[in-house]
């Protein structure tokens, strides 16, 4: 079963208008962390944003803000004011257990994000 | 940005052969980690090491070695490259410390096997 679920292969939006980029996660641990990665079309990883299991508020960054549901196990990226900057690919992944196994990450297949003029 | 450096950036290559591939950190994080980029995955796993001489598989790890004798330097072998490794390739490392622990990436090693 997929740990990690972004059912969005693609998505295009208009300038200016705020984007939800869906992901859904699977797991049994009760200490997880969320992250989201921006992949521009240069090709580099990018880190965006972190919402930790036990954080009680959503985390936000600027014009990034991470809607966490945690009752439905979902950590949607939420882009306010979109900019012609914002397309590249964009990743959820997630940190789980403990130990070792802790520094890991379980990643989705990521969203590309179109942006129009 | 964090000082992580992977050569080469390209390389192409043919079925049978030996490839390493070379991430360098100047960060002295503890964590470092391959893996690969192919369309539809995301990222997966190849190995990860949380030290020096400290290594452990991923989630694709069959045709792949590693080894790390210095903090800075994480080597990935692949002993007899097949076309089915032909992909993307970034290495991470991470602090292992601190409420996030994000890891930070290389710019990607594009690998094709003919």
């Amino acid at each position: 079963a997929q740990k990690i679920t972004q059912t969005q292969p693609g998505m295009f939006v208009q300038e200016k208008e705020a984007v939800t980029l869906d992901c859904t996660y699977d797991t049994s641990d009760q200490s997880y962390g969320l992250f989201w990665y921006k992949q521009p079309s240069s090709g580099e990883m990018i880190f965006l944003i972190y919402q930790g299991s036990y954080d009680e508020q959503n985390a936000t960054e600027g014009r990034y803000s991470l809607n966490f549901q945690k009752a439905r196990k979902s950590a949607n990226l939420v882009i306010s004011a979109s900019q012609l900057g914002d397309s590249a690919m964009y990743f959820c992944a997630m940190r789980e257990g403990v130990g070792r196994s802790n520094y890991q990450l379980i990643w989705g297949a990521g969203t590309k994000l179109i942006i129009k003029p | 940005d964090a000082g992580i450096t992977q050569s080469p950036r390209h390389k192409v290559t043919e079925t049978g052969t030996p490839v390493t591939l070379r991430c360098h950190q100047t960060e002295n994080h503890r964590y470092m980690y391959w893996y690969r980029q192919d369309p539809g995955h995301g990222l997966r796993l190849i190995h990860y090491s949380y030290g020096v001489k400290d290594t452990d598989k991923g989630e694709v790890s069959d045709g792949y070695s590693v080894s790390r004798s210095k903090t800075e330097d994480f080597l990935l072998t692949l002993e007899s490259a097949t076309s089915s490794q032909t992909s993307v390739y970034f290495c991470a490392i991470s602090a292992g410390t601190g409420s996030y622990n994000e890891q930070f990436f290389g710019p990607g090693t594009r690998l094709t096997v003919l």
